[in-house]
Order: C-alpha cells, then sequence, then structure tokens
C-alpha cells in the first residue's frame, strides 16, 4: 500500500524558518517525481514545488522561488521542503504528493501537515 | 503562466441529479488536464487524468471531457458522497481555483 507520511510542520515566527520531510512507503521511490502542494486556511490548492526522481529536474512556484528548497534522499525514501525567510501567506497544509511516472498528475497524497507563521 | 478558471464556483444540486463542473484554460493545455476531488479535512483524491480518463477505482459517475481551453466533469446522477469541492489541474501544476459542490 502507498504510503505518504508528511511530518515537520508548526508555528514559526515570521522570517523564521523550518523543514518538512515526508516519509514514503509502499513503492519504489527513487522511480517517482515527487511534489510538495499547499493548502492556505479555507483555500485552494496551490502547487510549491516538484523534484524528478534522481533530482535533476527541480521547479518552484513563484511564490516561493529563493525561499525554499526542495531535495530527496532515495536510500531513505524521503521527501524534504525546507522553508526560509518565511510569511505569514506561507501558512497552510502541506502535502507530498506522488506525481505519476512521466505525467504531470498526482496519484497519491499524504495526509499534510499544518504550518503557521505568525507572531 | 496559464491560469485554469473554475466556473462556477458554488454548485447547489440535490442528490440523483447531474453536476456538469467547467474549467478553462488561459491558453491550450491540449488534452493535459486532471480532475481532483476533496472533502472537508481530507487529501485531494485524483478523478480524471489526461482530460477524460478515470482514474484507479473512479466509478463510472464520473467522466471528464473537453480538449484545447475548454474542459467539463461531468457527474452523471450525484451520490450523497459526491459533495466536495473539485480542482483541475493542468499540465504546469497549477490548479483551478475550485467548485464547491454542495447540497440543495
Amino acid at each position: 500500500e502507498v504510503q505518504l507520511v508528511e511530518s515537520g510542520g508548526g508555528l514559526v515566527k515570521p522570517g523564521g524558518s523550518l523543514r518538512l520531510s515526508c516519509a514514503a512507503s509502499g513503492f519504489t521511490f527513487s522511480s517517482y517525481s515527487m511534489n510538495w502542494v499547499r493548502q492556505a486556511p479555507g483555500k485552494g490548492l496551490e502547487w510549491v514545488s516538484s523534484i524528478s526522481s534522481s533530482s535533476s529536474y527541480i521547479y518552484y512556484a513563484d511564490s516561493v522561488k529563493g525561499r525554499f528548497t526542495i531535495s530527496r534522499d532515495n536510500a531513505k525514501n524521503s521527501l524534504y521542503l525546507q522553508m526560509n525567510s518565511l510569511r505569514a501567506e506561507d501558512t497552510a497544509v502541506y502535502y507530498c504528493a506522488r506525481e505519476t511516472i512521466f505525467t504531470y498528475y498526482f496519484d497519491y497524497w499524504g495526509q499534510g501537515t499544518l504550518v503557521t507563521v505568525s507572531s | 503562466e496559464i491560469v485554469l478558471t473554475q466556473s462556477p464556483a458554488t454548485l447547489s444540486l440535490s442528490p440523483g441529479e447531474r453536476a456538469t463542473l467547467s474549467c478553462r484554460a488561459s491558453q491550450s493545455v491540449s488534452s493535459y488536464l486532471a480532475w481532483y476531488q476533496q472533502k472537508p479535512g481530507q487529501a485531494p483524491r485524483l478523478l480524471i487524468y489526461d482530460a477524460s480518463n478515470r482514474a484507479t477505482g473512479i466509478p463510472a459517475r464520473f467522466s471528464g471531457s473537453g480538449s484545447g481551453t475548454d474542459f467539463t466533469l461531468t457527474i452523471s446522477s450525484l451520490e450523497p458522497e459526491d459533495f466536495a469541492v473539485y480542482y483541475c489541474q493542468q499540465r504546469s501544476y497549477t490548479f483551478g481555483q475550485g467548485t464547491k459542490l454542495e447540497i440543495k
């Protein structure tokens, strides 16, 4: 069974940093591109970042470019999101999502981890 | 950047009725469009990919159509569990703003 479990969320002050993790199991992690998608309270889905299976290709939404860094460790079946210079508007539930091979859509999602940026 | 616009923002229908949700792209995305369903407190679930292909385990009452810039998600006969928010997504990953399907 495919499982994605996010962790690392919490309360952080504006300007602070946080590192999210996503532990994957039930599939060959190293074969899939992975993504982070966020959802602000009461709002819609916003794609944040994507990383290819071997980390060769990395993409970011304009809203986080230069502040967030996506990475992965295929030996540990883990995906990460390093978030720096956090702003109030980064407050959201952050989901990791598996991208079906050679496509653009996300067939499995974690349950999400809440990041709150507030003083 | 391709922008996806969903309509209506809210759709009020009764169980058993037919639901038609629209997603319009600011420029052609060919058939590279997916639909997701999200219920309160849950992660999104993939329903449709490549405009018209149902994902694994998705009931036949869900169907997708369209290409280029105009796409439609149709639910042929609403079940109580279908009331949720629906999002479209295009190949550059961005999502539409969502359509809330609520019980009338």
